[in-house]
């Protein structure tokens, strides 16, 4: 039983556009992290969020930026969508590093 | 550069039998190792982890074993059931990167058979 929720579930933006995925964190986790799974492949870390202040960034170019907000939700945003940005888009909560617990995900298109 | 890698990307087992799902490693650096099951359509639900200080944990009928020379780990479901089938992914979390970052690897498709 996670708790973590995200929305929304799919989404089909065109080339060129921007969007922005939403995710509540588990209750009493303070540090959401976000993922994107292409087909075939495991997750990869975009970036973390703890206390509101993004501190860990993966491979992913500056367009893909985010924000936590108080109450530990979190927005990840994508500009200048591009064709390859097309992937499952997860968004964990953690509260140590044993364990972290993975929304459904919102399966983002691009076309 | 996989630092993480599930070398099987499939296995099929007898339901009531085990399933051994692998995984290896580069990075010496490691400190928690963490598996995952994933259905289609839904996001990884975390199953089991295991520190890099232990060589065994278990929970249910889950099992992880990490050999840190051999930079290996598995994870054995004992018994097998139906609704086991799925992908699992194994993870990893570099001790020096100060988050909670986990490094995937591509994942092994279990089937069950009845």
């Amino acid at each position: 039983e996670t708790g973590v929720t995200q929305s929304p579930t799919h989404l089909i933006k065109t080339r060129g556009q921007q969007v922005t995925l939403r995710c509540s964190s588990q209750s009493g986790h303070n540090t959401v992290s976000w993922y994107q799974q292409a087909l075939g492949q495991g997750p990869q870390f975009i970036f973390q969020y703890y206390r509101e202040e993004e501190n860990g960034r993966g491979n992913f170019p500056p367009r893909f930026s985010g924000l936590q907000f108080p109450n530990y939700s979190s927005e990840l945003n994508v500009n200048a969508l591009e064709l390859d940005d097309s992937a499952l888009y997860l968004c964990a909560s953690s509260q140590t590093a044993s364990e972290a617990f993975f929304g459904q995900g919102t399966r983002l298109t691009v076309v | 550069d996989q630092q993480v890698k599930q070398n099987s990307p499939s296995l099929s087992v007898q339901e009531g039998r085990i399933s051994i799902l692998n995984c290896d490693y580069t990075n010496s650096m490691f400190d928690y190792f963490l598996w995952y099951k994933k259905y289609p359509a839904e996001g990884p639900t975390f199953l089991i982890s295991i520190s890099s200080i232990k060589d065994k944990n278990e929970d249910g009928r889950f099992t992880v074993f990490l050999n840190k020379s051999a930079k290996h780990l598995s994870l054995h479901i004992v018994p097998s059931q139906p609704g086991d089938s799925a992908v699992y992914f194994c993870a990893a979390r570099p001790s020096t990167s100060g988050t909670y970052k986990y490094i995937f690897g591509t994942g092994t498709r279990l089937k069950v058979l009845a």
